[in-house]
């Protein structure tokens, strides 16, 4: 089984300045990982995603992440925000294997506040 | 391509009464799923589909029941809606297990 913990609930930033959305996960076998972004009533996007080979990860809306295998984190980074990217971001694994259960496990979620 | 849409957005039920919530999605996906949402807990999943005709448990599937009789569509009911049912509901599909997941705009619900 797989857990996933995101250690803030919310983070405030002002616009411009650079931010970093913590995830650490747990599993017994490996996993691909993921970060999905919310915005205010609408559904779930994706912003980025890790399979393989380099860890770190560009995502749209000039986010990125790394991979941390030794410290099973996958934590998220923004240089510089902006008030658009104010929303909700959860971070999420799947088992690479077939354990019986295709489905993702998410975090609980980070709601980014970007302040003028 | 529409993507996943989910029909009603918005329902309002009283305890005891039922409803089905559908989904469809247009990519020829083989994997849908149902999720909800609650404040400060993520998403859970409710049920699961790995193709037409196939359906599986989640996380929290008590209280509902799906289907999918045809490979686009996943259909989730409630038999009989509960206050703890009150939640957003967003379903979502995916080409294989490991590819990402298209999510619908989500289903409001409240029991009263």
């Amino acid at each position: 089984a797989q857990s996933v913990t995101q250690l803030d609930s919310q983070v405030p930033v002002f616009e411009e300045a650079p931010v970093e959305l913590r995830c650490n996960y747990s599993s017994s076998v490996s996993v691909y990982l993921f970060w999905y972004v919310q915005y205010p009533n609408q559904g779930l996007q994706l912003l980025l995603k890790y399979l393989s080979g380099s860890t770190l990860v560009k995502g749209i809306n000039g986010f990125e992440a790394e991979f941390n295998k030794s410290q099973t984190s996958f934590h998220l980074r923004k240089p510089s925000v902006h008030l658009s990217d104010t929303a909700e971001y959860f971070c999420a694994v799947s088992p690479l294997m077939d354990t019986g259960r295709r489905a993702l496990t998410f975090g609980s979620g980070t709601r980014l506040q970007v302040q003028p | 391509n529409a993507g996943v849409t989910q029909t009603p957005k918005f329902r309002v039920l009283k305890t005891g009464q039922s409803m089905t919530l559908l989904c469809a999605q247009d990519m020829n996906h083989e994997y849908m799923y149902w999720y909800r949402q609650d404040p400060g807990m993520g998403l859970r999943l409710i049920h699961y589909s790995v193709g037409e005709g196939t359906t599986a448990k989640g996380e929290v599937p008590d209280g509902y029941n799906v289907s999918r009789l045809k490979k686009q569509n996943f259909l989730l009911g409630l038999e009989s809606a509960a206050p703890s049912q009150t939640s957003v509901y967003f379903c979502a599909s995916s080409r294989t297990n490991y590819n990402e997941q298209f999510f619908g705009p989500g289903t409001r619900l409240t029991v009263l």
